[in-house]
């Protein structure tokens, strides 16, 4: 069964930093791209960022762009996101999420609430 | 960037009607199209990958069809489960943007 396990989220004032992780089983991790996405309080869906397979490859959306950054690491089975610069604009329901067939998204985390405010 | 509009924003259906909802792109993308279910308080659940690919798991009743710029979610006969938020998504370039989203009620 594919699980995902999000943490790392809360409350972070503006400026701050926060570092997700998602624990990953039940794959084999280091054969999929990896992302997450977010969700604003009542709003849509938003992709945030895309890691490849092994790690070499990443993309961002332009709104976080500069202040995030996505890795991975293949020998624990763990998805990372470093939220640097944060506003208020970025909370939201932090997805970690599974790459599948034609850059679908088919397995999601229980996702993780970051909330920025002073 | 591309832009994903579905329409309608919200519609009420009863069961056992048939359902469809529209997702058009502004350019083309091929089929990397894929249509997301979410229910409030939940992770979104994939339905159908590449346009047309019904995701293992998901029952039949869901269907989608396109290519290029015009798409479509059809729920051939509405279940009372089937009440939810409908998303679709383009995977051809990033950012891969979502729709704005159809919420579906039952009457």
């Amino acid at each position: 069964e594919v699980r995902l396990l999000e943490s790392g989220g809360g409350l972070v004032q503006p400026g701050g930093s926060l570092r997700l992780s998602c624990a990953a089983s039940g794959f084999t991790f280091s054969s999929y791209a990896m992302r997450w996405v977010r969700q604003a309080p009542g709003k849509g869906l938003e992709w945030v960022s895309t890691v490849f397979s092994t790690g070499s490859s990443t993309n961002y959306a332009d709104s976080v762009k500069g202040r995030f950054t996505i890795s991975r690491d293949n020998s624990k089975n763990t998805l990372y996101l470093q939220m640097n610069s944060l506003t208020e604009e970025d909370t939201a329901v932090y997805y970690c999420a599974k790459g599948s067939y034609y850059d679908s998204t088919d397995y999601w985390g229980q996702g993780t609430l970051v909330t920025v405010s002073s | 960037d591309i832009q994903m509009t579905q329409s309608p924003s919200s519609l009420s259906a009863s069961v056992g009607d048939r359902v469809t909802i529209t997702c058009r792109a502004s350019q083309s993308i091929s089929s990397y199209l894929n249509w997301y279910q979410q229910k409030p308080g939940r992770a979104p659940n994939l339905l159908i990958y590449a346009a047309s690919s019904l995701q293992s798991g998901v029952p039949s009743r869901f269907s989608g069809s396109g290519s290029g710029t015009d798409f479509t979610l059809t729920i051939s006969s509405l279940q009372p489960e089937d009440s939810a938020t409908y998303y679709c998504q383009q995977s051809y370039s990033t950012p891969y943007t979502f729709g704005q989203g159809t919420k579906l009620e039952i009457k």
